[in-house]
């Protein structure tokens, strides 16, 4: 079955270690997104990459970088993590077809406790 | 500023009922509005989409309204389960420039069997 694959579920880390949660997508999608989501708040999305083409959100903190080698993978860097980036960590996947955003298919997730 | 708002308090129904949940949007004009899926632990998984050229959308037994002078969308289960219980978060999103939604923080359904 085509899915978003997010590695690992679960990622333990020591404050200011740095930290990289990856996804990969076996939909051939060509856009893939980060979101953060704490405890009962929107996912708040930090960055996208449309092709290789990156966007960063205006109010993502330099401390998150991303990588996106090909189209099947992307990765999240937390180059220090803080204790309030501890979070839920989501990536996406959509078709985008001449800037008509379809629907979005998110992976399971990485819970990030920073201790 | 722009606001997109669900009830944060829990909806808790009887089994068989229909369930109602509201989206309401502030300083936005979306050209489309979609629906998802989240239970605990887990990503989001997407219901439905509606544009706002559309009033209305079905999928079984899923209904999404659209009012863009209200600025709100309602998004109805019918003859509600229990394995419908999770949060429900609504998503905004324009056709051009800005590709990415902007996510309410959800609305809890709980179904009493």
């Amino acid at each position: 079955d085509a899915m978003v694959i997010q590695n690992p579920r679960y990622q333990v880390t020591q404050f200011g270690k740095p930290v990289t949660l990856s996804c990969s997508q076996t939909l051939n999608h060509n856009v893939m997104y980060w979101y953060q989501q704490k405890s009962s708040q929107a996912p708040k999305l930090l960055f996208h990459y449309y092709d290789k083409d990156f966007n960063n959100e205006a109010d993502t903190p330099d401390n998150f970088q991303s990588r996106r080698p090909n189209t099947s993978f992307c990765f999240l860097d937390i180059r220090s993590p803080g204790l309030g980036d501890a979070a839920m960590y989501l990536c996406a996947t959509s078709r985008d077809l001449a800037s008509r955003v379809l629907s979005q298919y998110f992976g399971p997730g990485t819970r990030l406790l920073v201790l | 500023s722009q606001k997109i708002e669900q009830n944060s308090e829990a909806l808790n129904i009887q089994e068989g009922k229909t369930a109602t949940l509201t989206c309401n949007y502030t300083n936005y004009s979306p050209a489309y509005l979609q629906w998802y899926r989240q239970d605990p632990g887990r990503g989001p998984v997407f219901l439905l989409l509606i544009r706002e050229n559309e009033k209305e959308k079905r999928k079984e037994r899923l209904k999404v309204t659209f009012d863009t002078t209200l600025k709100q969308s309602l998004f109805h289960i019918t003859a509600s389960q229990p394995a419908d219980s999770a949060t429900y978060l609504c998503a905004l999103g324009l056709d051009t420039g800005r590709r990415a939604l902007t996510f309410g923080s959800g609305t809890r359904l709980q179904v009493q069997p």
